[in-house]
């Protein structure tokens, strides 16, 4: 069964980084996934495709603070220089041929 | 700008229907496959259903299956979901989401809406 698991919440200071984890069902570990932010109140926006090479392509818009990266079956976000606008959810979202799977989400906190 | 924008959430009793509509503007979402997906209060997402750019294939959640009927007119730049059979667990902001892949279904998604909300009680 094809599932992806994030950590609930995961909290950084102000302008430090922040590495973000998504990890891929067993059986599942080439997958590439997508990863989405949901700031409080509004619609998720698309950051990135992530290719289990670790290659990534940042959605329009996106800055090079956000950056994806893949080890195995786990797959990152990296946020670097923390903005206060950075506080949000984050969830990454994999699929099959009609199927879609997202994890749980990861609040992040940006203290 | 590129906008896709919900419309058609409120409030219905258990078993009746809705239909919520999803709107392109900005571009052709003819030339899109397009998603749906919700997000019960204090949940995350969860996919809904799914259309190709040209009508002809669908799919669903298994927990929808057999009550919402993804659909689209690509005269009007709207794709729907028929929502039959409702239940109080289908409470939830409902996005609709373009694919990123054009013609074909690539699966991820590039562009969200805004959502619309919809309350399934008595």
């Amino acid at each position: 069964q094809l599932v992806l698991t994030q950590s609930p919440a995961a909290s950084a200071s102000l302008g430090t980084s922040v590495r973000l984890t998504c990890a891929l069902s067993s059986g599942h570990g080439s997958y590439a996934i997508a990863w989405h932010q949901q700031q409080p109140e509004k619609g998720p926006r698309y950051l990135m495709k992530l290719n289990g090479d670790g290659s990534h392509n940042n959605g329009d818009g996106i800055p090079d603070r956000f950056s994806g990266s893949s080890s195995g079956a786990e797959r990152y976000l990296t946020i670097s220089s923390l903005q206060s606008d950075d506080e949000a959810d984050y969830y990454c979202q994999t699929w099959g041929t009609g199927i879609v799977v997202f994890g749980g989400g990861t609040k992040l906190t940006v203290l | 700008q590129v906008h896709l924008v919900e419309s058609g959430g409120g409030v219905v009793q258990p078993g009746r229907s809705l239909r919520l509509s999803c709107a392109a503007s900005g571009f052709s979402s003819t030339s899109y496959a397009i998603h749906w997906v919700c997000q019960a209060p204090g949940k995350g997402l969860e996919w809904v259903a799914s259309i190709s750019h040209d009508g002809r294939n669908k799919y669903y959640a298994d927990s929808v299956k057999g009550r919402f009927t993804i659909s689209r007119d690509n005269s009007k730049n709207t794709v729907y979901l028929q929502m039959d059979s409702l239940r109080a667990e289908d409470t939830a902001v409902y996005y609709c989401a373009r694919d990123w892949g054009g013609n074909s279904f690539y699966w991820y998604f590039d562009l969200w809406g805004r959502g619309t909300l919809v309350t399934v009680s008595s």
